[in-house]
């Protein structure tokens, strides 16, 4: 069965270093993998989106990078901030453009 | 603009009780998608309308689940004769369709918390 597998353990950094956030996904070919925030209490927030044919993708302080040989994305902060704590979702998206998995998140915490 | 609401924000009921859930997406939003998730865990897939196609339902986790998208607009996810293990949060999202094979980010809801005692 498809299955998204994040890092079950929190990741605690130190602000201005990078944090970096591993995905991997097995019995799936997704056309998209996205990253989403959530804070606590409310709904995930989309970050970015990258498609199967692309290797990486950056936002601002984001990186993005899709392996699809390994069947993995890392997600990269630069110069976390501690307003960057929070759980980060990584999630699939089929052919189809609809269905989409996600995984259970990684908690990630910035101590200044 | 306004974002996808959701209410109530929190549900308590009882065990065997029917319970009704519903989700405002974004105007003009033609996707709309039901999820589920549990403590500590990802958010599962419960069923997604697109426009005035059928809906994918392949996710409902029973047949006591159902949901149903009026007017294409307004969507009512309900549960009934509801246990303990229904207690989630359950997020609506909503997205405008792909155009030109883009896929289209979702919007998410803040929630409703639903409690089965």
């Amino acid at each position: 069965s498809q299955k998204i597998e994040q890092n079950s353990e929190a990741l605690n950094i130190q602000e201005g270093k990078t944090a970096t956030l591993t995905c991997n996904y097995t019995n799936y070919s997704p056309a998209y993998l996205q990253w989403y925030r959530q804070d606590p209490g409310r709904g995930p927030v989309f970050l970015l989106l990258i498609r199967e044919n692309e290797k990486e993708k950056r936002k601002e302080r984001l990186k993005v990078t899709f392996d699809t040989t390994l069947k993995q994305s890392l997600f990269h902060i630069t110069a976390s901030q501690p307003a960057d704590s929070a759980t980060y979702l990584c999630a699939l998206v089929g052919t189809g453009g609809f269905k989409t998995i996600f995984g259970a998140g990684t908690r990630l915490f910035v101590k200044a | 603009g306004a974002g996808v609401s959701q209410s109530p924000s929190n549900k308590v009921t009882e065990k065997g009780k029917d319970v009704e859930l519903r989700c405002d997406p974004i105007s003009g939003h033609t996707a709309l998608y039901w999820y589920r998730q549990s403590l500590g865990q990802g958010l599962e897939f419960l069923i997604y309308f697109q426009g005035n196609s059928a809906p994918d339902k392949s996710g409902l986790p029973s047949d006591r689940f159902s949901a149903e998208r009026t007017g294409g607009s307004v969507s009512t996810l309900t549960i009934q004769r509801t246990q303990q293990e229904d207690s989630a949060v359950y997020l609506c999202a909503s997205s405008l369709l792909p155009a030109g094979g883009l896929y289209n980010e979702q919007f998410f809801g803040p929630g409703t918390r639903l409690t089965v005692l």
